[in-house]
């Protein structure tokens, strides 16, 4: 049973570029969750998405940021034109059920330059 | 929004030693997890325990919703216990973790 997979697991990225980074869930799950944790710091909430619908976006920065979780296909967080402030670590989650222990991905590193 | 404080900030124990982490939450929960971040950066899921208490080998978790805390018990720790442990409410709230060094 496969865990939470993400991918790439490193991205560098030029500003004013566009990063996509991509998430399949556990199986059965389906309840994705995004987070980004800058350097040395803990983990801020950014959306919480569930199969084709954005349940809460209240972390997302209101421009150059979305995401979405189709019907089929992995969640995508999409930054669009990165400045060097988007350089972190952005890991995804899922859950069964919305309230219930979330598992998460190894993280998508990325880099800025 | 609600508030989730971590004590403390920063621990470091010799190995076999026992530690307790406290997780302080401002407002009634259903849920709170404890997760450890390793030093590669993993993230680990330990307890779901919105109430009562959970053991899991050397580790075990109590949380008191009526009084807003929940503490993380570390038992004969080891250097593989070293990272930071964080403690997470719904609606995905963190606090800023309790950093842990354990040393040989």
């Amino acid at each position: 049973n496969a865990g939470v997979m993400q991918n790439p697991r490193h991205l560098v990225r030029r500003r004013g570029q566009e990063a996509r980074l991509r998430c399949s869930p556990m199986k059965g799950h389906s309840h994705v969750y995004w987070y980004r944790q800058l350097p040395e710091e803990g983990l801020k909430f950014m959306v919480y998405l569930q199969k084709e619908n954005i349940i809460d976006e209240s972390g997302m920065p209101k421009e150059r940021f979305s995401a979405e979780f189709p019907k089929e296909g992995p969640s995508i967080l999409r930054i669009q034109q990165v400045v060097r402030g988007d350089s972190a670590a952005y890991f995804c989650a899922s859950s069964q059920l919305p309230e219930e222990t979330q598992y998460f991905g190894p993280g998508t590193r990325l880099l800025v330059l | 929004g609600i508030q989730v404080e971590q004590s403390p900030p920063d621990l470091i124990l010799q190995e076999g030693a026992n530690s307790t982490l406290r997780c302080n939450f401002s407002d009634s929960v259903n849920n709170l997890q404890w997760f450890h971040q390793n030093p590669w950066g993993q993230l680990i899921n330990l307890f779901y325990i919105p109430s009562g208490t959970k053991q899991n080998g050397r580790l075990s978790a109590t949380t008191v919703a009526t009084e807003r805390y929940s503490l993380l018990y570390i038992s004969s720790s080891q250097t593989t216990d070293s990272g930071v442990y964080f403690c997470a409410v719904f609606k995905s709230t963190f606090g800023d973790g309790t950093t842990l060094t354990v040393k040989p």
